[in-house]
């Protein structure tokens, strides 16, 4: 199994400033990566996908990069809608065996 | 606009069988996608559970494998879970969700989720 591990488990920051959020895989998973946000008592939203790839119709400020083991999403001037929980998740299988990390909680500070 | 919405029991009992069912609308199941579910406990994050291809193929968590069915209705532009031998660690928020083109892909639609919990 492929375990994503997202770091940091909580970050704090203003509105208006950067934020920047990792996941690292245990193996290789090419560009096969995607980030979600959830906010409570929703379902996941597509943000990225192809590990850089922005879903339609999300806002220009989030991006993702990374490839293989090392991915970063983005949120370059946050606002207040941006505070949700973030997920990665690897979809590089074969079978079919697709692992989300643990979340990285965005609070405001 | 493709659309899932998930439905089915809310309470289960310990030991017995959860069953879910999705309605896809705006897009036919028939079309090349996968589609699959994905479940999240109370405050804790996101596990995938299993897939089916448009052609009946399945795929499954390893972890859950040995109770898990997922089946398909093309007819009736759904999709379906069993899980069985249901336990408290099985309560949680069933997600449905379509990869947009076949395994290698994101989940790009999500139902709104359901809350099934096991208790007597």
């Amino acid at each position: 199994e492929i375990v994503m591990t997202q770091s940091p488990a909580t970050l704090s920051v203003s509105p208006g400033e950067r934020a920047t959020l990792s996941c690292r895989a245990s193996q290789s998973v090419s560009s096969n990566l995607a980030w979600y946000q959830q906010k409570p008592g929703q379902a996941p939203r597509l943000l990225i996908y192809g590990a850089s790839t922005r879903a339609t119709g999300i806002p220009a400020r989030f991006s993702g990069s990374g490839s293989g083991t090392e991915f970063t999403l983005t949120i370059s001037s946050l606002q207040s809608e941006d505070f949700a929980v973030y997920y990665c998740q690897q979809y590089n299988n074969w079978p079919p065996s697709y692992t989300f990390g643990q979340g990285t909680k965005l609070e405001i500070k | 606009q493709v659309q899932l919405q998930e439905s089915g029991p809310g309470l289960v009992k310990p030991s017995e069988t959860l069953s879910l069912t999705c309605a896809v609308s705006g897009y036919s199941i028939s079309s090349v996608s996968l589609w699959g579910w994905i479940r999240q406990p109370p405050g804790k994050g996101l596990e995938w559970i299993g897939a089916i291809f448009q052609s009946g193929s399945t795929y499954y968590n390893p972890s859950l494998k040995s109770r898990v069915t997922i089946s398909i209705d093309t007819s009736k532009n759904q999709f379906s879970l069993k899980l069985t031998s249901v336990t408290a660690a099985d309560t949680a928020v069933y997600f449905c969700a379509r990869q947009r083109s076949g395994y290698d892909s994101e989940f790009d639609y999500w139902g709104q989720g359901t809350l099934v919990t096991v208790s007597s």
